[in-house]
């Protein structure tokens, strides 16, 4: 079973303006992370944010994190045609396995020029 | 550092035969991940290792799924008889040490069509 779900499952921007993808959890976590998968290519980490942390900023990616809520949210500002892709967000499952991700279905961000 | 390796990263073959994926982890990796992704389903947790011990598989689908991880560089995912519904991108992963805050290193997948 899934633990995140994302949402919007797709969206469409223009080059410069902000892509804001957000991500719902079930259970309680130990981190939150955030891949990018480019079309027919294997995942690529973006950011973690620890469950004690509640805001991330790597470069043009800004993540939050709402433990009461179950939710997180990654905002890239100033977008870019090379950032169409699909992005997933992956939680641990605290106090289960612990070491093993789960992904949600994640969105797919296309961003015309 | 090459990165995780997959081979081979494209099969085609026919309903009932014997698949065998395999998958080296990046080197000094102590955890190897096996995940299957579908249209429908999204990107799905099959089997995990721990120092080439199996720690969970309740993500295999069926009995037709067997993982192995003879060494701490190479691992197989075989699925005998195959069917057409196991057609899917199947992807390995490894991470290191072991904290709680580390990483997974994909794989590029290998895409999987049964007739």
């Amino acid at each position: 079973s899934q633990q995140g779900e994302e949402d919007p499952q797709a969206l469409s921007i223009q080059e410069g303006e902000n892509a804001t993808m957000n991500c719902s959890y079930k259970t309680s976590i130990n981190n939150l992370q955030w891949y990018r998968q480019n079309s027919g290519r294997g995942l690529v980490h973006l950011i973690l944010i620890r469950s004690n942390e509640r805001e991330k900023h790597s470069g043009r990616l800004r993540v939050t994190l709402d433990t009461s809520k179950k939710s997180s949210s990654l905002l890239i500002t100033a977008s870019r045609a090379a950032d169409t892709a699909s992005y997933f967000c992956a939680t641990d499952a605290f106090g289960q396995a612990g070491t093993a991700l789960i992904f949600g279905k994640g969105t797919t961000l296309s961003v015309s020029s | 550092d090459a990165g995780v390796i997959q081979s081979p990263r494209h099969e085609v073959t026919e309903m009932g035969q014997e698949v065998t994926l395999r998958c080296k982890p990046i080197s000094g990796h102590d955890y190897l991940f096996w995940y299957r992704q579908t249209m429908m389903r999204g990107l799905e947790l099959l089997i995990y290792f721990n120092n080439n011990v199996p720690i969970d598989d309740s993500g295999m689908p069926e009995d037709r799924f067997s993982a192995k991880m003879p060494n701490a560089s190479f691992s197989t995912l075989k699925i005998q008889p195959s069917e057409p519904r196991d057609s899917a991108v199947y992807f390995c992963a490894s991470r290191g040490a072991s904290g709680r805050w580390e990483t997974q290193y994909f794989g590029p997948g290998t895409r999987l069509l049964v007739l």
